[in-house]
């Protein structure tokens, strides 16, 4: 079967650096994505990863490795604002994006 | 801002009613999908379109069913709600021509089936 496995929960301090890992075991491979979800709200695009090695953009970045299966979203100088699940996506050989269940963030004063 | 809207926000229903939720899209985007997101799971595909009048099965079909007759609107059914599909539902469009493109999701239906 299809696997994306995320923690569920991770807890950080604001101004901090965070790494939120996502490992996956998919049938093929054509990307991955990276979504932010506040409380409520929908999941909202931050990267798609297709090729080996880290993209960054702003205080965000993703890094992927095909060959171990194995991606992380980065997020830098956190901020209150950054609490929120981070959805973790694979398309995998047939073109469907399969979701892993979310990593929620808290983030402390 | 990909222009998407759904109705309504929230629903609440009864056990064996009909229920309609509508996508609509603004920006004449070919590729648009339903999901539904409940705690503990990933995003699961309902399903999705490729075109007018034509659909595709995702991952969680049985129970629902869709319609697009035209490119803006995506129509959603539940035939005879349970209350197994009590959950919030996502509307999505792929901002290229294929799957590979990014999604951008609509704000959501919340559908409570007592």
């Amino acid at each position: 079967g299809q696997n994306i496995d995320q923690p569920t929960e991770m807890t950080a301090t604001e101004g901090a650096i965070v790494q939120i890992n996502c490992t996956y075991q998919t049938s093929g491979f054509n990307g991955l994505f990276w979504y932010q979800q506040h409380a409520g709200e929908a999941p909202t695009f931050l990267s798609y990863n297709v090729l080996d090695g880290l993209e960054e953009k702003g205080r965000f970045s993703s890094f992927l490795s095909r060959s171990k299966g194995y991606s992380y979203l980065l997020l830098k100088e956190l901020q209150m604002k950054d609490s929120a699940s981070y959805l973790c996506a694979v398309l995998d050989s047939n073109y469907q994006l399969i979701w892993g269940a979310g990593t929620k963030l808290i983030i402390k004063p | 801002d990909a222009g998407i809207t759904q109705s309504p926000r929230h629903k609440v229903t009864e056990t064996g009613t009909p229920v309609t939720l509508r996508c609509h899209q603004t920006e004449n985007h070919r590729y648009m999908y339903w999901y539904r997101q409940d705690p503990g799971h990933g995003l699961r595909l309902i399903h999705y379109s490729y075109g007018v009048k034509d659909t595709d099965k995702g991952e969680v079909s049985d129970g629902y069913s869709v319609s697009r007759s035209k490119t803006e609107d995506f129509l959603l059914t539940l035939e005879s709600a349970t209350s197994s599909q009590t959950s919030v539902y996502f509307c999505a469009i792929s901002e290229g021509q294929g799957h590979t493109d990014t999604q951008y999701f609509g704000p959501g239906t919340r559908l409570t089936v007592l």
